[in-house]
């Protein structure tokens, strides 16, 4: 049962376009949302979060959007640049009967120079 | 603050024996949760602990346990290994609060031949 679905493997960006990278879930009781930058080799670094009460969390380059009806959310990068090249997972959190987190299966962002 | 922190970094087994793996987490915080990472299917949640307790448990089979010690250090064992164990072990600290940020050490690569 995936309660968060990454549902591209992959995307391909021109450098200075912008990337979008989406992300569903299904448990309502998600109430912050996390994204999560890897590069090979290392382990995942936090990049921006949101919690369910707000729609949209900038962070310079970096936008999350959250559509609660839609149990969908989004990550724009904007510009995109060769350095952002990397997996990057989406991930979920809450009142679920816990306190983890569950992540999605990530989603390997290639920005071409 | 030193980051996370996990040894060994690599290592090869074989089917049927154990495995310890170690994680140190930042100084202070007192949340450690482990995660098993296979290509595809992103960070797959194994269990978490806060201040000695197991608070939280993912899908995993008996074969899979872990422990905390009272300076938050935490081991994972893996009994009986299987080909399909293969895979990156991740430790996450955080300072133990529903939504904060986890931080990921470097990851443990096992090997099951």
């Amino acid at each position: 049962d995936q309660q968060v679905k990454q549902n591209s493997p992959s995307l391909s960006v021109q450098e200075g376009r912008i990337s979008i990278l989406n992300c569903d879930y299904t448990n309502s009781m998600f109430d912050y949302f996390l994204w999560y930058k890897k590069y090979p080799a290392e382990g995942p670094t936090f990049l921006i979060s949101i919690s369910s009460i707000k729609d949209k969390n900038e962070d310079g380059r970096f936008t999350v959007f959250l559509n609660k009806s839609a149990k969908h959310l989004s990550l724009h990068i904007v510009p995109s640049q060769p350095g952002d090249s990397a997996v990057y997972f989406c991930a979920a959190t809450g009142n679920t009967g816990g306190f983890k987190t569950i992540f999605g299966a990530g989603t390997r962002l290639f920005v071409k120079a | 603050k030193a980051g996370v922190t996990q040894t060994p970094r690599y290592l090869i087994k074989t089917r049927g024996q154990q495995v310890t793996l170690s994680c140190s987490p930042i100084s202070g915080h007192r949340s450690v949760s482990w995660y098993q990472q296979t290509p595809g299917q992103g960070l797959q949640f194994l269990f978490e602990y806060f201040s000695e307790t197991q608070r939280n448990k993912g899908n995993f089979p008996g074969r899979f346990s872990g422990r905390q010690f009272s300076n938050s250090r935490s081991e994972m064992n893996v009994s009986t290994l299987e080909l399909g164990d293969s895979a990156l072990y991740l430790c996450a600290s955080s300072p133990g609060l529903a939504g904060d940020t986890q931080y990921f050490g470097p990851g443990t690569r096992l090997t099951v031949l």
